[in-house]
């Protein structure tokens, strides 16, 4: 079980291009969780699936940001004009069933310039 | 309001002493989950508990909902326990609610 898989690992991106991170969820797991993190913010939810159907997309900033799930096998949170705002490290969770504990992937750390 | 709030924010103990970490969330919650992360690290789960008391190894969860508190504790601590502990609650297993709503986190120094 190689556990949640994100990549890229890092990426930077320059202020108003777009940044699209990657999200394999554990084989098995029907819900998928997007968070980010920050310093200042903490740990904040953005978007769930499940079985690739959105559930709660409440914590999405609404303009910029998309979230999709096209296979059972991953997840994409898209973010088009990147702000420095943004920068932040993106979390994505997978869990067997609603209710159940979620497993956290590595995260993919977001720098805009 | 903060939703769900942890203390001590940090705590610093010589090795071998007991911790207890504390969670309190203002909302009903049907499950608490804890977390551990070392800067720059991810986050691993430690325990899942909806109620009641849980064990792994030294660490012990007590989630008591009707009250909106949950407590760990860490049992001789070791300096490789340093890290942040991160309290998460869940107001809905299987409804529309399942997300995670975090605390700002315990930070934990072990000392020799």
């Amino acid at each position: 079980n190689a556990g949640v898989i994100q990549t890229p690992r890092h990426k930077v991106t320059g202020k108003g291009q777009e940044a699209t991170l990657w999200c394999e969820p554990i084989s098995g797991h029907s819900a998928v969780f997007w968070y980010r993190q920050t310093i200042v913010q903490g740990l904040e939810f953005l978007t769930y699936f499940r079985n690739q159907a959105p559930i709660d997309d409440s914590g999405m900033p609404k303009e910029r940001f998309s979230a999709q799930m096209p296979n059972q096998s991953h997840s994409t949170l898209k973010i088009q004009s990147t702000q420095p705002q943004d920068s932040a490290v993106y979390l994505c969770a997978s869990s067997l069933g609603l209710g159940g504990e979620q497993y956290f992937g590595p995260g993919t750390r977001l720098t805009v310039l | 309001g903060q939703q769900v709030q942890q203390s001590p924010a940090s705590l610093v103990l010589q090795e071998g002493e007991n911790a207890e970490l504390q969670c309190n969330f203002s909302s009903t919650a049907t499950r608490l989950q804890w977390f551990y992360q070392r800067p720059g690290g991810s986050l691993v789960s430690l325990l899942s508990n909806p109620s009641g008391t849980k064990h792994t190894g030294r660490l012990t969860s007590t989630t008591v909902t009707k009250e909106r508190r949950g407590s760990l504790h860490i049992s001789s601590s070791q300096i490789t326990d340093s890290g942040t502990y991160l309290c998460a609650m869940e107001r809905d297993s299987g409804g529309s609610n399942a997300k995670l709503t975090f605390g700002k986190g315990t930070k934990l120094s072990v000392k020799s």
